[in-house]
């Protein structure tokens, strides 16, 4: 079955520089969610998209911002990166019906 | 005090252990997730469940709404168990599209040969 995927898996980054992370659902799941899991710690939840629409906001930085398109991908941008957005940033999708989260592997975002 | 707070923070068993991991939350749900993470890797789901237990080969998941906790366990646990198990939970407004997921600290489980 098809899984989420994440691109790319790993990047490598310098202070004040940008990055794109992209996250592609689960074939006809409509909601997706960033999260954010720093070293040692629990993930916290970023942002969510609905058909296409912000749905809610979490701890996300305003040199963060992301989208959905309407392919339902979606993909989160981060400007003048600093060293403590190094993490793992998860994205997960789910059908609107349904609770249920499938996460993709992982984004590993290391500021140098 | 976190929302969700799991027990232990960190258990070491020998093969074939029955495994319990706790958690308790604090707020209304309407869904809760047991996660595993494996070192350095990705996070599986492996229940989400909002009433009673669930079973999946040697898991169990159960929960209790009223007293706001569940426990997952691993029978004949095995080293390939190793990894961080994770409660989350699905707010209790469970209108629209609001499943995001409040985690707590994860259980690191450690199974030794």
């Amino acid at each position: 079955a098809a899984g989420v995927i994440q691109s790319p898996r790993h990047l490598i980054k310098e202070k004040r520089e940008t990055a794109t992370l992209k996250c592609y659902p689960i074939p006809r799941h409509d909601t997706v969610y960033w999260y954010q899991q720093g070293p040692g710690q629990d993930p916290q939840f970023l942002i969510s998209f609905y058909e296409k629409m912000q749905s809610d906001k979490g701890s996300i930085p305003d040199r963060f911002s992301a989208q959905q398109f309407s392919d339902y991908h979606s993909e989160l941008n981060m400007s003048s990166l600093e060293l403590g957005d190094s993490a793992l940033y998860f994205c997960a999708s789910s059908p609107r019906s349904r609770g249920t989260q499938y996460f993709g592997p992982g984004t590993r975002l290391l500021v140098l | 005090k976190n929302e969700v707070e799991q027990s232990p923070q960190n258990l070491t068993a020998q093969e074939g252990e029955f495994i319990t991991i706790n958690c308790s939350y604090s707020v209304g749900i309407s869904a809760l997730h047991w996660l595993q993470q494996h070192p350095g890797g990705g996070i599986v789901s492996l229940f989400m469940l909002s009433s009673g237990k669930k079973k999946h080969g040697r898991l169990i998941a159960t929960i209790n709404i009223q007293e706001k906790h569940s426990s997952l366990h691993i029978t004949a646990s095995h080293p390939r168990d190793s990894a961080v198990y994770i409660c989350a939970v699905i707010g209790g407004n469970s209108g629209g599209s609001n499943y995001k997921l409040t985690f707590g600290k994860g259980t690191l489980l450690t199974v030794n040969p």
